[in-house]
C-alpha cells in the first residue's frame, strides 16, 4: 500500500506557483521523498527527491517539514505543459505509486 | 536522446496468444523494472532485475514472465493474455542504490487484448 496521501486534484492558474502537498506520516528515518509526474499517455518523469533538507532543481522545489511527516512540491511558474498527475512516493527501495494529484493548469 | 526505449509503442494481441514486449536502455543502469498501468490507475510494479537477479512481486500473476539477456535489454512475456491484461506496460531503469535512486521511465507500450 502507498504510504502517502495526496489531494486527488488541484487547479492552478498559468504563471502562478503550484503548491502540491503530500502527507507521509509513517516515513522511516532513511526513506527519501520522491516526486514524479505523468503527463497523459506518457511514462512517469522524475522531478525531484529529498531526505531532510529542502531541495531545488530546474524543475521544482521540494519543501520537507522538520518532522518529515509531510512535504510540498512547488512549481514556481506553472505552465500549461505542467498539467499532469503528480505522484509523491516514499521510497524504501522500490516505487509504490498512490493515486497522485491531478494538476490542471489553466490559462 | 532516448534513454529508455520501448517497442512496440502499441500492440494488439488476441486472447490467449503469447506476446512479448521489449525494453532497452542506454544508461547502463543496473536495475530494470516492469510496471503495469491500467486505465485511470497508478502504475503497479510487476517485477525487476538487479543485474541478473530477478525479483518478482508477490501478487504478479504467473502468466507474466521476464527475461534480461544483457544489461541493455529486458523483455516482458505474457504467456496467455487475458482481456484483463489490457494496459500500458512501462519499463524503467535505475542505478541500483538502495534508497537514493531515481527511476527513468520509457514511453510505455499500450497493449490491447481482444
Amino acid at each position: 500500500d502507498a504510504k502517502t496521501t495526496q489531494p486527488p486534484s488541484m487547479d492552478c492558474a498559468e504563471g502562478r506557483a503550484a503548491n502540491l502537498p503530500c502527507n507521509h506520516s509513517t516515513i522511516s528515518g532513511n526513506e527519501y521523498v520522491y516526486w514524479y509526474r505523468q503527463i497523459h499517455s506518457q511514462g512517469p518523469q522524475y522531478i525531484i527527491h529529498g531526505l531532510k533538507n529542502n531541495e531545488t532543481n530546474e524543475m521544482a522545489s521540494l519543501i520537507i517539514t522538520e518532522d518529515r511527516k509531510s512535504s510540498t512540491l512547488i512549481l514556481p511558474h506553472a505552465t500549461l505543459r505542467d498539467t499532469a498527475v503528480y505522484y509523491c512516493i516514499v521510497q524504501g527501495g522500490k516505487l509504490i505509486f498512490g493515486q497522485g494529484t491531478e494538476l490542471s493548469v489553466k490559462p | 536522446d532516448a534513454m529508455v526505449i520501448q517497442n512496440p509503442r502499441y500492440q494488439v494481441t488476441q486472447f490467449g496468444k503469447p506476446v512479448t514486449l521489449s525494453c532497452s536502455q542506454t544508461l547502463n543502469h543496473n536495475v530494470m523494472y516492469w510496471y503495469q498501468q491500467k486505465s485511470s490507475q497508478a502504475p503497479k510494479l510487476l517485477f525487476h532485475y538487479y543485474d541478473k537477479d530477478f525479483n518478482n512481486e508477490a501478487d504478479t500473476p504467473d502468466n507474466f514472465q521476464s527475461r534480461r539477456p544483457n544489461t541493455s535489454f529486458c523483455f516482458l512475456d505474457i504467456r496467455s493474455p487475458g482481456l484483463g491484461d489490457t494496459a500500458m506496460y512501462l519499463c524503467a531503469t535505475s542505478r541500483g542504490d538502495i534508497l537514493d535512486d531515481e527511476q527513468y521511465f520509457g514511453p510505455g507500450t499500450r497493449l490491447t487484448v481482444t
